[in-house]
């Protein structure tokens, strides 16, 4: 059975701080890992991995792939009060066109 | 904005009723899903659509049926709702070939008293 795992469920910090998510996964056939941001409403999409190694960065975000040990890191740094919000963590499977959804981490950040 | 609508956002029945919810795309896209979320589940696929008339069960089908009749439109049906079936249900897309991102609707609230 295709799985997706997220940790932590929950995380509260302060602003400015720096965090950590993590996905790791256990699937049939890897084709690409996505992150979304997950406000009070619909999934926004942030990145897409299909390469170890390789950094994708978007202002302070920033996430990236080791396809050896089957997960990915995002990385969120001076965190702001606008980061709040539920982090999915999704994986493509090759040939299936679907996605296979982690929990989502909780990501509370306080002023 | 992705171009998909879902309707209604809020709805409420009772159990026992058959309730249908609607998708629809401007987008042209191929593929379609519906997917429902609850608290301490992330998203878990319901059914999808690859195509008119094409479509294939997700994990958690038990007790829902879709149906698509026109590119734009993807119909999901509760042919008799349970309180186990109040939950926010989501509907995306996706353009296939090389691309896996899925574009996200706003989201039904459903509440099966």
């Amino acid at each position: 059975e295709d799985k997706v795992v997220q940790s932590p469920l929950s995380l509260v910090v302060h602003e400015g701080d720096t965090v950590t998510l993590n996905c790791s996964y256990e699937v049939t056939n890897f084709r690409s890992l996505l992150w979304y941001k997950q406000e009070k409403k619909a999934p926004t999409f942030l990145f897409m991995l299909t390469s170890s190694g390789i950094e994708k960065k978007s202002g302070r975000l920033s996430s990236i792939l080791d396809k050896k040990e089957l997960f990915s890191i995002l990385n969120i740094t001076a965190t702001q009060t606008g980061d709040s919000a539920v982090y999915l963590c999704a994986v493509s499977i090759q040939g299936a066109q679907k996605l296979v959804f982690g929990q989502g981490t909780r990501l509370t950040i306080n002023p | 904005d992705a171009g998909i609508t879902q309707s209604p956002r809020h709805k409420v029945t009772e159990t026992g009723t058959p309730v249908t919810l609607r998708c629809h795309q401007t987008e042209n896209h191929r593929y379609m899903y519906w997917y429902r979320q609850d608290p301490g589940h992330g998203l878990r696929l319901i059914h999808y659509s690859y195509g008119v008339k094409d479509t294939d069960k997700g994990e958690v089908s038990d007790g829902y049926s879709v149906s698509r009749s026109k590119t734009e439109d993807f119909l999901l049906t509760l042919e008799s709702a349970t309180s186990s079936q109040t939950s926010v249900y989501f509907c995306a897309i996706n353009s296939g070939g090389a691309s896996d991102t899925q574009y996200f609707g706003p989201g039904t609230r459903l509440t099966v008293l």
